[in-house]
């Protein structure tokens, strides 16, 4: 049984261009959340997906979008990159129906330069 | 709204000793849900243990185990016969019983094991 999923691990790109991260949810999970870790922090939530609608989303501009399929795995975009936007992307995956199990993935680490 | 505070920037424990990592959470509600993740090098998130806030008793999970002092809000990790796998970031994190939900996470603490 494959955990959640992330891609691509590592990638770097340049202040002012777009990115798109994937994550695939543990298999059975219907709900997908984005976090976002800066170096020496803990992760912030970004926002969660349900049903393909995004269902609560955190304190993040809207250069932060998301998406997720009908298989339940979901991607990240972020666009107009900046420097600070440099981070740790987790993704991690749950039940809706359970709120006490959730699971995460290995990240996507993002530089900008 | 509801905060997580870990006061522990870094610990050091003695392999096979013990060690209690602390952390204090600030909420209004009755219907929660509480969490120890641990994060390696590698960076990958994973759950040692959680504890549902209307259980009354503290959750165990092999050699971890918490004391969850709910009228406190504290909610505090222990770690026995401590190994050098444990050295890792350890949050606690924090999430509201409703279906879906975020998880609110501490600052960390850092653990380091010393054979």
């Amino acid at each position: 049984d494959a955990g959640v999923t992330q891609s691509p691990t590592h990638l770097i790109k340049t202040r002012g261009q777009q990115v798109t991260l994937r994550c695939s949810p543990k298999s059975g999970h219907d709900t997908v959340s984005w976090y976002q870790q800066a170096l020496g922090q803990g992760p912030q939530f970004i926002f969660q997906y349900y049903e393909e609608e995004e269902r609560q989303r955190g304190n993040f501009p809207d250069r932060f979008s998301g998406h997720q399929f009908p298989n339940y795995s979901s991607e990240l975009n972020v666009n107009a990159l900046l420097l600070g936007d440099s981070a740790l992307y987790l993704c991690a995956s749950s039940i809706r129906a359970l709120g006490n199990t959730i699971y995460f993935g290995e990240g996507s680490w993002l530089t900008v330069v | 709204a509801q905060t997580v505070t870990q006061s522990q920037p870094e610990m050091s424990v003695q392999e096979a000793e013990t060690v209690t990592l602390s952390c204090t959470y600030d909420t209004s509600e009755s219907d929660y849900y509480l969490f120890w993740y641990k994060q390696p090098p590698s960076r990958q998130m994973i759950l040692v243990i959680r504890q549902e806030a209307y259980k009354q008793q503290n959750a165990t999970e092999n050699r971890f185990s918490v004391n969850f002092q709910k009228a406190a809000k504290s909610f505090s990790l222990k770690i026995s016969d401590s190994q050098l796998g444990d050295a890792a970031m350890y949050f606690c994190a924090y999430k509201r019983g409703n279906q879906g939900g975020k998880l609110i996470f501490g600052q960390g603490t850092e653990l380091s094991v010393k054979p």
